[in-house]
């Protein structure tokens, strides 16, 4: 069974403060991970992925096997950037014969002004 | 960027009655589609995978002819929740698989059942 574990339901850093949201996962094979974004009252969005290695808003994530983990990190925090976070693992399932995208439980990200 | 479009956005009904929610891709075709289900400060939990033409692929723990789910054609996808009762009350969101794999999400519907 594949899942997702976000430790932190909140967290609250200063703007220009540093972020580190924590993701991580159990997979037995090898894990498509991503990041989603939920801003107020705004639709959950694609923020990256980690295949993609790409820097989205000043966000990166990197995959760590060895510690089955893919945090997400910025080096400042702006205010625009407090929402929900959802981290992501897509895997292929074997009872539903498919893939199937398994959700984090979120974490709420406040910058305080 | 790919548009998923959810309609009701809001709907009240009386225990009972049966509620349908579609879930449309507005400018891309999408074989496959996901409905999942997020209670008050929890994560969003698939409910089943919608495939075009076929019958849909429901996840452990949720009844079939509880949440009937349609896939007519490339475009839209329904969900019928079925004799509502006040546990069924949540929020409802789909998305559908872009052509490049890439989730697109509605903006979901929040069910609420008297």
């Amino acid at each position: 069974a594949q899942r997702v574990t976000q430790p932190e339901k909140l967290l609250s850093v200063f703007k220009g403060a540093p972020v580190e949201l924590k993701c991580n996962y159990s997979y037995s094979g090898s894990p498509e991970l991503f990041w989603y974004v939920q801003y107020s009252r705004q639709r959950l969005q694609l923020l990256l992925r980690h295949i993609s290695r790409e820097s989205i808003k000043g966000f990166t994530a990197d995959l760590n096997k060895g510690e089955t983990s893919f945090h997400l990190k910025k080096p400042f925090a702006q205010e625009e950037d407090s929402a929900m976070y959802y981290c992501a693992l897509r895997g292929y399932s074997s009872g539903a014969g498919s893939y199937q995208l398994t959700f984090g439980k979120g974490t709420k990200l406040s910058v305080i002004p | 960027g790919a548009v998923v479009s959810q309609h009701p956005s809001w709907v009240i009904c009386k225990s009972g009655t049966s509620v349908k929610i579609e879930c449309r891709s507005l400018d891309f075709q999408a074989t496959t589609m996901f409905w999942y289900r997020q209670f008050p400060k929890q994560s969003l939990m698939l409910m089943a995978t919608s495939n075009e033409g076929s019958k849909a692929t429901y996840e452990q723990g949720v009844e079939k002819d509880k949440f009937l789910i349609n896939h007519a054609s490339l475009t839209l996808s329904t969900l019928t929740v079925t004799s509502a009762h006040p546990e069924d009350s949540s929020f409802y969101i789909c998305s559908a698989r872009g052509r490049g794999g890439e989730l697109f999400f509605g903006e979901g519907s929040r069910l609420t059942v008297l």
